[in-house]
């Protein structure tokens, strides 16, 4: 059974740094390309990252409002996927979910909490 | 960027009848679009993909249609379960984009 479980959400304060982890387990997470999507609390989605498989040289995309601010990587000895905000900004309060990607998003952890707040 | 534009944003059906859900993109996309559900509490769902392709796992009253820069969800003979949001979903281009939502209620 594939599952994605977020972790490393919170009360964070404007400008502060937080590291969300995603872990893995029911398939060859080496294999694949990971996703971070975000939604804000009444809003929909929005795509925020990803970060290709080893054959595709760990390539990584990022969504324009959160570029040169979020890192996303990858441990695959441990099945875990990270994104790493920086600078964080009241508008980057949400939900953040870890996806699978297979050209689509074939599977979605849950989703963790992050709010920006002072 | 491939703006998505969904419609309607609301829409409530009775049990048993059908409903269509529509998504326009801003420029073509082939057939790489997919669609997802979203529900309280539950990993969002991939209903389905490449516009029209059922994922595993998805009931037969599901279906997709579309290539290009226009394409429709459509669920037959509605069940009470099938209440919550669906998005729209373009896989062509970066960046990835989403539909606005269509939140789905049952009467």
């Amino acid at each position: 059974e594939v599952k994605l479980e977020e972790s490393g959400g919170g009360l964070v304060q404007p400008g502060m740094s937080v590291k969300l982890s995603c872990a893995t387990s029911g398939f060859t997470f080496s294999d694949y390309w990971m996703e971070w999507v975000r939604q804000a609390p009444g809003k929909g989605l929005e795509w925020v990252a990803e970060i290709r498989n080893k054959a595709n040289n760990y390539a990584t995309y990022y969504g324009k409002s959160v570029k040169g601010r979020f890192t996303i990587s990858r441990d695959d000895s441990k099945s875990i996927v990270y994104l790493q905000v920086n600078s964080i900004r009241s508008e980057d309060t949400g939900i953040y979910y870890c996806t699978r990607r297979t050209g689509y998003f074939d599977y979605w952890g849950q989703g963790v909490m992050v709010t920006v707040s002072s | 960027d491939v703006q998505m534009t969904q419609s309607p944003s609301n829409l409530a059906a009775s049990p048993g009848e059908s409903v269509s859900i529509n998504c326009k993109a801003s420029k073509s996309i082939s057939k790489h679009l997919a669609w997802y559900q979203q529900k309280p509490g539950k990993a969002n769902k991939l209903l389905i993909y490449s516009g029209s392709t059922l994922q595993s796992g998805t009931p037969s009253r599901f279906s997709g249609s579309g290539s290009g820069t226009d394409f429709t969800l459509t669920i037959r003979n509605l069940e009470p379960e099938d209440f919550g949001l669906y998005y729209c979903q373009q896989h062509n281009e970066y960046p990835l984009t989403f539909g606005s939502g269509t939140k789905l209620e049952i009467k």
